[in-house]
């Protein structure tokens, strides 16, 4: 049974960066993918990037290329998403989801979400 | 990129009638492996989105068999037999076969 539970809330000023964590239990971490993903207020959901098991081998969207980084610590058994730049269109829920294998194809189980407010 | 399109944006059902949505794909979603990595999520309101069919068609553990998924290639479906009340929320298919992942716009579910 996978259970993901990510940090609370951030508040950011523009051109500052975020971290995100999100914690998981169940299984053997590094067996694992895990992708990031934003729903910004009333939208859909955006995938941002993956970090696969095995080698942590990572893939960004285009859109994201540059800002974005998506590390993961085993002794911790914690993913991160650090998000640079930040601008006002980057107010959303930021969702981590772990896949059922370490390559990312499959079925994903998702965190409770953390909001990022990037305002003046 | 893949490009998923649902169909409709928002529908607003009676309870105990039926319900169903359209995701297309761009590409196919058909692997070598004999797999088609198709799912469908539904978010309720104030929620994450939760896992209710895996490869086309496989109900997830718990899943009431009211939902049903079929497809293939690159059309695919998402039925609610009858509609209750707790099926409210955003319904969205979602591929992961090709990266970058991508997922459809999202079909509000209203009860009427």
């Amino acid at each position: 049974q996978v259970h993901l539970v990510q940090s609370g809330a951030e508040v950011k000023k523009p051109g500052s960066s975020v971290k995100v964590s999100c914690q998981a239990s169940g299984g053997t971490f590094s067996s694992y993918a895990f992708i990031w993903v934003r729903q910004a207020p009333g939208q859909g959901l955006e995938w941002m990037g993956i970090i696969k098991g095995m080698f942590g081998t990572t893939n960004y969207a285009q859109k994201f290329q540059g800002r974005l980084t998506i590390s993961t610590d085993e002794f911790t058994s914690t993913a991160y998403m650090e998000l640079s730049s930040l601008r006002s269109e980057d107010t959303a829920v930021y969702y981590c989801a772990r896949a059922e294998n370490y390559y990312g194809s499959g079925s994903y189980f998702w965190g409770q979400g953390t909001l990022v407010t990037v305002s003046s | 990129d893949t490009v998923m399109t649902q169909t409709p944006l928002s529908l607003s059902v009676t309870p105990g009638q039926p319900a169903s949505i359209s995701c297309k794909s761009s590409q196919s979603l058909l692997h070598s492996d004999g797999k088609t990595y198709l799912y469908w999520y539904l978010q309720k309101p104030g929620q994450s989105p939760q896992l209710l069919i895996y490869e086309v068609s496989n109900r997830f553990s718990g899943v009431p068999d009211r939902f049903s998924g079929s497809g293939s290639g690159t059309d695919f479906t998402l039925k609610i037999s009858r509609v209750e009340a707790e099926d409210v929320g955003v319904y969205y298919c979602m591929q992961s076969l090709q990266l970058p992942f991508s997922f459809g716009q999202g079909t509000k579910l209203e009860i009427k």
